[in-house]
């Protein structure tokens, strides 16, 4: 069985200052990490995804998440935030053999003005 | 290119009844998961369908159920609704191409409430 801790619930920050959402993962087995956001009323968007290769993922809008192994964290950071960046944020894992994704409980980021 | 619909958008029962929500996944896609995401919380896995049959389930009771249809669709049906169902159900399609993992595309999603 895997799970998904995400260290933070909320996250308040200033626009143009960086960010980084926590994520660490517990698993017995090889497992693919992903960030999703979450817009009001509105279902799950995949930002990025670590299948294999090189442990730093980039999205097209300036987020970035780092696989670490021996941590088994998967942050998300970015150096610039904007007032659009306002929404929720999951970090999910899915076993390299299995069918279902496993979501943590979300970060709510807000970017204030 | 359609993505993942779901109907209805909202849907208001009483505890005891019975529901059904709908998915039609993105075109081209033949496997269809379910989860459900309480307030405040991430989603949590249902089950997934694959040629229309049951392919994974997740920690969830009898009184959840679902299909798929020849054309891919799938339904949903919690019977027995207990106030503790209330939240939003999202469908999420994929295409099995027996990869190790085939990216799943969220719809909207379904709001549940239940009195």
């Amino acid at each position: 069985a895997q799970s998904v801790t995400q260290l933070d619930s909320q996250v308040p920050v200033f626009e143009e200052a960086p960010v980084e959402l926590r994520c660490n993962y517990s698993s017995s087995v090889s497992v693919y990490l992903f960030w999703y956001v979450q817009y009001p009323n509105q279902g799950l968007q995949l930002l990025l995804k670590y299948l294999s290769g090189s442990t730093l993922v980039e999205s097209i809008n300036g987020f970035e998440a780092e696989f670490n192994k021996s941590q088994t964290s998967f942050h998300l950071r970015k150096p610039s935030v904007h007032i659009s960046d306002t929404a929720e944020y999951f970090c999910a894992v899915h076993e390299t053999s299995g069918s279902r994704l496993t979501f943590g409980e979300g970060t709510q980021l807000t970017v204030n003005p | 290119d359609a993505g993942v619909t779901q109907s209805p958008t909202h849907l208001i029962k009483t505890r005891g009844q019975q529901v059904t929500l709908r998915c039609s996944p993105k075109s081209g896609h033949d496997t269809v998961s379910w989860y459900q995401q309480a307030l405040g919380q991430g989603p949590q896995f249902i089950f997934q369908y694959y040629e229309e049959e049951e392919r994974q389930r997740g920690n969830f009771p009898d009184r959840f159920s679902g299909h798929q249809f020849p054309n891919y669709s799938s339904e949903l049906n919690v019977n027995a609704l207990l106030l503790g169902d209330s939240a939003l159900y999202l469908c999420a399609s994929s295409l099995d191409r027996l990869a190790a993992y085939n990216e799943q595309f969220f719809g909207p999603g379904t709001r549940l409430t239940v009195l």
